[in-house]
């Protein structure tokens, strides 16, 4: 199957600093991609949907100025967790896809740990 | 508002069947996944239904009853490795995902 890879899979942060996840597709280009937040032994939560050239589209509740996304081409986008805190600590994993009802493939997920 | 339910956890012991059940109410329906999800690590693809009826995949079927607003995941032959959660994620008619709270299945020797 196709491939996502994300980076890096744990960081550690000091409160108040900011932090880059990047998801790439590796062998397909990804039309869309997803970024979810997903906390202790709690189902995926929705953070926002981008698309390859436009602005992501946030889910409610989503501070799109402290989760920065950028989906510069059809096969990068990066989640920019700003001034990271403490509450912002969670697992966050990037999923892409071909197409609007296609096969979502997940990046391994980075692990955040906010001090 | 959109739901869907599956149980929270299941006990199975290895080499039996297992059946995870998945009940959804959503704005329209573009089709259902089943994701596999071990602990700490990212989900995996292991189904799509958008018309009624069995998908068999190896070990691995998943039914589906638009009517009725169900499907179920049957696992067979349970090896430990199963030892997971398994995640019911409906599209809706927006084409939004809407993922259930997922079923974590513990396997016993």
């Amino acid at each position: 199957g196709a491939v996502v890879s994300q980076h890096p899979s744990w960081v550690i942060c000091k409160s108040g600093t900011s932090v880059k996840i990047e998801c790439r597709s590796l062998d397909f280009q990804a039309t869309t991609m997803f970024w979810y937040r997903q906390f202790p032994k709690q189902s995926l939560m929705l953070m926002a949907t981008s698309n390859e050239g436009s602005k992501a589209t946030y889910e409610q509740g989503v501070e799109k100025d402290k989760f920065l996304i950028n989906h510069a081409s059809l096969t990068l986008s990066t989640l920019t967790v700003t001034s990271a805190h403490p509450e912002d600590s969670s697992f966050y994993i990037c999923s892409a896809s071909q197409g609007l009802v296609a096969e979502l493939f997940f990046g391994e997920g980075s692990r955040l740990t906010v001090l | 508002g959109q739901n869907i339910d599956q149980p929270t956890e299941m006990t199975a012991t290895e080499g039996a069947i297992v059946q995870i059940n998945c009940t959804y109410q959503t704005s329209g329906f573009n089709g259902l996944f089943w994701y596999q999800q071990h602990a700490g690590e990212a989900p995996t693809f292991l189904s799509y239904n958008v018309l009624d009826g069995l998908e068999e995949k190896g070990r691995f079927s998943s039914f589906l009853s638009r009517s009725k607003g169900y499907s179920y995941l049957l696992l067979k032959e349970l090896q430990m490795k199963d030892s997971a959660s398994y995640l019911c994620a409906v599209m809706d008619s927006n084409y939004q995902l809407i993922w259930g709270a997922g079923t974590k299945l513990i396997i016993k020797p």
